[in-house]
């Protein structure tokens, strides 16, 4: 079935510092979404990407959908200590709606 | 700021016996969904619901799975004979065209 490969599985940063994480996939999808998860709670949608190539910021959060449709990436800038928890990329095969194939996760860690 | 309300929390259950998670999604949502996560491990599809039917199942959603949205409001998980390998949390989820989905803070259901 499809799989999301998702990097790094685990990230301890200083707050301040800026951090990266990627998912790739062997599928293409059309529509890609970054979502954090804080502990015992549901994921909640950061960002969503709906054209290869689309560049898309929200506050410190920036990801982009690649151009080949594979992979995409999340940056965040300045990390703060609220930035901690479980990030999660998700790729969907229909445009809008359908099943999200989830990546496994990074975990954040931002040392104050 | 709408959102999808699952209930119980927190439920725990004996071996065999039968569960029903309820979900109460946002009113203008069209589509629906149930996906589970694992302690420690990704979020997973299970199924998803439009027009009063079932539009597509994962593997994990066998013949012990079922969803009702029986009075238009109520989106209702049941799995019919528990078994240890179902704990996990469950997360209902709802959609409407052109927005990402919006995840509820999920049922923690615990069979012993």
């Amino acid at each position: 079935g499809q799989q999301l490969n998702q990097s790094p599985q685990s990230m301890f940063i200083q707050e301040g510092e800026d951090v990266s994480m990627n998912c790739t996939s062997s599928s293409i999808f059309n529509t890609w979404l970054w979502y954090k998860q804080d502990p015992g709670e549901g994921p909640v949608l950061l960002i969503a990407l709906y054209k290869a190539g689309e560049l898309t910021s929200n506050g410190r959060l920036t990801a982009q959908f690649g151009i080949t449709r594979k992979d995409s990436f999340l940056n965040i800038s300045a990390s703060i200590p609220s930035d901690v928890g479980i990030y999660f990329c998700a790729g969907q095969t229909r445009s809008n709606t359908g099943k999200l194939i989830f990546g496994q996760g990074t975990t954040l860690q931002v040392k104050p | 700021e709408p959102e999808v309300t699952q209930t119980p929390s927190h439920q725990v259950t004996q071996m065999g016996q039968e569960v029903i998670l309820r979900c109460v999604p946002i009113s203008n949502h069209l589509y629906f969904y149930w996906y589970r996560q694992i302690l420690g491990q990704k979020v997973e599809f299970l199924v998803s619901f439009y027009n009063n039917e079932i539009s597509e199942k994962s593997e994990i959603f066998d013949d012990q799975f079922s969803v009702e949205r029986p009075d238009g409001s109520n989106f209702t998980l049941k799995i019919r004979s528990t078994k240890l390998e179902d704990s996990a949390m469950y997360f209902c989820a709802g959609q409407r065209v052109n927005y990402g989905y919006t995840f509820g803070s999920g049922t923690r259901l615990t069979v012993v």
